[in-house]
């Protein structure tokens, strides 16, 4: 059961570099979004999906973009990257959304220098 | 603008009960989660509760009061591999959860 993979889990980006992190997961959840956590400050929504080709901004999209063409994968990428992209970035799934247990990737610790 | 306060450290002996606290204000309620998160890891479900009142799970309980805007994870037969960091997070409708801040908490022999 591998749950929500989320590749790679180590990243150092170089300022204005792109880059995708990848997110699968094989529960077949119609949901699935994206959170990057910051030391004191908790999880932050990014962005958001229902389902396939559904998406929507969470609390802090700019800088980052993702797309949903299957129900199983859900990448996200970072345009042009900034110091203030450091973070960790989390990915995670759930069968309907927010009253659902979530199920979280193992994490992508990005570095931007 | 939507919040949710929770204490940022609690410090408890092991065996003891623990209460973390969590408080919300946000444009609309679903229901409140509570996760465990542990140093370099990913955060792990615990509880949900959509209507006022106690979830009981094991060693772990939640509380809601959705009048008070207010709820709480209690851990009982607290054990050293319970030191962790604790996040309440709100569904707020339109599929968005929202988390706290966190609360890390140390469990001493």
């Amino acid at each position: 059961n591998a749950g929500v993979t989320q590749t790679p889990k180590f990243q150092v980006l170089k300022t204005g570099q792109s880059m995708t992190l990848q997110c699968a997961q094989d529960m077949n959840h119609e949901y699935m979004s994206w959170y990057r956590q910051d030391p004191g400050m908790g999880l932050r929504l990014i962005h958001y999906s229902v389902g396939a080709g559904i998406t929507d901004q969470g609390e802090v999209p700019n800088g980052y973009n993702v797309s949903r063409s299957t129900t199983e994968d859900f990448p996200l990428r970072l345009l042009s990257a900034a110091p203030s992209q450091t973070s960790v970035y989390f990915c995670a799934s759930s069968p309907t959304g927010g009253n659902t247990e979530a199920f979280f990737g193992q994490g992508t610790r990005l570095t931007v220098v | 603008g939507q919040s949710l306060e929770q204490p940022s450290e609690v410090t408890a002996v092991e065996g003891a009960i623990v209460q973390i606290n969590c408080t919300y204000q946000t444009s609309g309620f679903y229901g409140l989660s509570w996760y465990q998160q542990h140093d370099g890891g990913a955060p792990t479900f615990l509880s949900y509760n959509a209507l006022d009142g106690l979830e009981e799970t094991g060693r772990f309980s939640s509380f809601l009061s959705r009048s008070d805007s207010y709820g709480y994870l209690l851990l009982q037969e607290l054990q050293m591999k319970d030191s962790a960091s604790y996040f309440c997070a709100v569904s707020t409708g339109g599929f968005k959860t929202i988390f706290g801040a966190g609360t890390r908490l140390f469990v001493k022999a």
